[in-house]
């Protein structure tokens, strides 16, 4: 069965400085990799989305994430936080030969932006 | 272009009683799925749909009912509440395909008393 595992449930970053999310996904064949962020009171919104080839892969507002299959990981990045990216973020893994929507999430990391 | 709608947005229900949440989408997207977020669970899949009337269960179906009679539609019934149940309930969508991405409804939050 698939997992994800997000090790860091709170991270606090400064305003302008760089962030990195972990996640470490367990999964027999090619994993189908997600980020989602949530902003409070939301839904989750799509962040970026890794299914073959270039191993880092680019997101919306300027997040980034590198699947590194060794480490079974997929850990996403931004250079320079900004306040707004305050969020709580997800990564997920799907199933290559689900037919239907079998994403597991993991528990999610909360970010808090200093000023 | 209203994307995945969830209504209500809020509810507090007594144990045992029954409730639909209600679930539409405007894509013409097939598959459709019932997610639960609590604290430090990430989301987990209560049921999800691969096409009007198809349905299956995911993660935690127990206490849940799905139906997919028309391809819009995907409401999610509470038989007898439970307090167990208290929970932020999400409705996601999306086109078949391996590839292709979730998109979620706001929310329902739901309190069971």
């Amino acid at each position: 069965a698939q997992s994800v595992t997000q090790p860091d449930i709170h991270i606090t970053v400064s305003e302008g400085a760089s962030l990195e999310l972990r996640c470490n996904y367990s999964y027999g064949a090619t994993p189908y990799l997600f980020w989602y962020v949530q902003s409070p009171g939301q839904g989750l919104q799509l962040l970026l989305k890794y299914f073959s080839g270039d191993t880092l892969v680019q997101g919306i507002k300027g997040f980034e994430a590198e699947f590194k299959r060794s480490q079974s990981s997929f850990n996403l990045r931004k250079p320079s936080v900004h306040w707004s990216d305050a969020a709580e973020y997800f990564c997920a893994v799907g199933a290559s030969k689900a037919a239907g929507n079998k994403l597991t999430f993991g528990g999610g990391t909360r970010v808090l932006v200093k000023p | 272009n209203a994307g995945v709608t969830q209504t209500p947005k809020f509810q507090v229900l007594k144990t045992g009683q029954s409730m639909t949440l209600q679930c539409a989408q405007d894509m013409n997207h097939e598959y459709m799925s019932w997610y639960r977020q609590d604290p430090g669970m990430g989301l987990r899949l209560i049921h999800y749909s691969v096409g009007a009337g198809i349905t299956d269960q995911g993660e935690v179906p127990n206490g849940y009912n799905v139906s997919r009679s028309t391809t819009e539609d995907f409401p999610l019934r509470l038989l007898s509440a439970a307090p167990s149940q208290t929970s932020v309930y999400f409705c996601a969508s999306r086109r078949s395909g391996r590839n292709q991405p979730q998109h979620f409804g706001d929310g329902t939050r739901l309190s069971i008393l």
